[in-house]
């Protein structure tokens, strides 16, 4: 099953302006993390926020964590056409007889449109 | 390419009839992921091995879905007897005992 929510389903920008997604989960996490995927192709990480984190950065990409709302937002400054995608986030849940390995539970994705 | 590979990357089928799809995970990655995704949803975990072992797998993975990894390297996921309802992406994903996981292109898979 999907673990959380992102929000909203569907965003259409202009070039230059920003993208700001939000994601909401269920359960407790160690960490959470954020992965664009182009259609029909394969995902890519983008960042990874560790619970005890509030709020980090990478190039134009700015995530924040609110553990106690259980929810991630994920801003994309100065868009670009090339940042048309779908953007999902992703917790990491426990995979209880694999000692420290843990699966990513993603939530339904964000469709992100920028034109020119 | 040093990244994750999958062959092939699109598949279609005839219900009934089998596939089975390779993944090939970055070299000395031991932990192998596979997810599926289907339309509009996002991954879904389906299996994990660390080297040969498979220690997990999500009742997702019903018995008709067989997934190996014999030398603790490349992997492959079998469908027997394939239903409608199979048709999805398959993505697969590695990693080396880091919390991020690398993903392959996926397989597509249409079953008519």
């Amino acid at each position: 099953s999907q673990q959380g929510e992102e929000d909203p389903q569907a965003l259409s920008i202009q070039e230059g302006e920003n993208a700001t997604m939000n994601c909401s989960y269920k359960t407790s996490i160690n960490n959470l993390q954020w992965y664009r995927q182009n259609s029909g192709r394969g995902l890519v990480h983008l960042i990874l926020i560790r619970s005890n984190e509030r709020e980090k950065h990478s190039g134009r990409l700015r995530v924040t964590l609110d553990t106690s709302k259980k929810s991630s937002s994920l801003l994309i400054t100065a868009s670009r056409a090339a940042d048309t995608a779908s953007y999902f986030c992703a917790t990491d849940s426990p995979l209880f007889r694999a000692g420290t390995a843990s699966k990513l539970t993603f939530g339904t994705g964000t469709r992100l449109q920028v034109t020119l | 390419d040093t990244g994750v590979s999958q062959d092939p990357r699109h598949k279609i089928t005839k219900r009934g009839q089998n596939v089975t799809f390779r993944c090939d995970p970055i070299s000395e990655h031991n932990r192998l992921y596979w997810y599926r995704q289907t339309l509009g949803q996002g991954p879904e975990f389906l299996t994990y091995f660390q080297n040969e072992a498979q220690l997990e797998k999500s009742r997702l993975l019903s018995d008709r879905f067989s997934a190996e990894r014999p030398k603790g390297s490349f992997s492959t996921l079998e469908i027997q007897r394939t239903e409608q309802g199979d048709s999805a992406m398959y993505l697969c994903a590695s990693t080396g005992g880091g919390e991020t996981q690398y993903f392959g292109p996926g397989t597509r898979l249409l079953v008519l």
